[in-house]
């Protein structure tokens, strides 16, 4: 069963702390996503990468970076987490346009 | 703007019967359009892809249509069960060849037994 896993699904950090979300997938997926969803704005994409070592901006990057230093994990980092950075972090691949993607469980994450 | 609307109320049918959800979008071009079901505290579930030149798909109780001209699809489910109680979410692409997805906020199901 393929699988996109995130390593923790409750997280409680201190405003200021960095924080790293960690995401790894099973499928040889090229893409990879870091989206973050909260109560009626839907998902909304943080950043994303095409390839190895590569990664771009999505629509709401401010306060966060990323790393892909493997195909199979992109990892997102809160360089000083604040309080509007409370929320739900999904992880997602795909391997290309027309098709479906493959999401984790979540990561909550809470700060205090 | 860009946006995707879906039905903003929950929806709460009895056992048995259709369940019709819907997806408006404005300023967007999409090639395709998907339906993901999303369970509490879960991560979203790919259901169903439908592209621009297709009018409708089916997956088992699954419906989907995609009306370009509207902007608009509907997804039903049909002879729902309570096990289809979940959150649905419809997303598409960006268009212009730009695959990323931009999602609604869901559309809450409830089906009572």
């Amino acid at each position: 069963d393929v699988k996109v896993t995130q390593s923790s699904r409750y997280l409680v950090k201190r405003t200021g702390e960095k924080v790293f979300l960690e995401c790894v997938q099973d499928m040889d997926h090229e893409n990879m996503f870091w989206y973050r969803q909260d109560p009626g704005l839907g998902l909304r994409l943080i950043y994303f990468s095409y390839d190895v070592k590569m990664k771009e901006k999505g629509d709401i990057p401010e306060g966060y970076s990323v790393s892909r230093e493997k195909k199979e994990r992109f990892s997102l980092i809160l360089e000083s987490a604040s309080t509007n950075q409370t929320s739900m972090y999904l992880c997602a691949s795909s391997s290309g346009g027309f098709y479906g993607y493959t999401f984790g469980s979540g990561t909550r994450l809470t700060v205090v | 703007s860009q946006k995707i609307e879906q039905n903003s109320e929950a929806l709460n049918i009895q056992e048995g019967k259709t369940a019709t959800l819907t997806c408006n979008y404005t300023n967007y071009s999409p090639a395709y359009l998907q339906w993901y079901r999303q369970d509490p505290g879960r991560g979203p579930v790919f259901l169903l892809l439908i592209r621009e030149n297709e009018k409708e798909k089916r997956k088992e109780r699954l419906k989907v249509t995609f009306d370009t001209t509207l902007k608009q699809s509907l997804f039903h489910i049909t002879a729902s069960q309570p096990a289809d109680s979940a959150t649905y979410l419809c997303a598409l692409d960006r268009g212009s060849n730009d695959y990323k997805l931009s999602f609604g906020a869901g559309t809450t199901v409830t089906v009572r037994a």
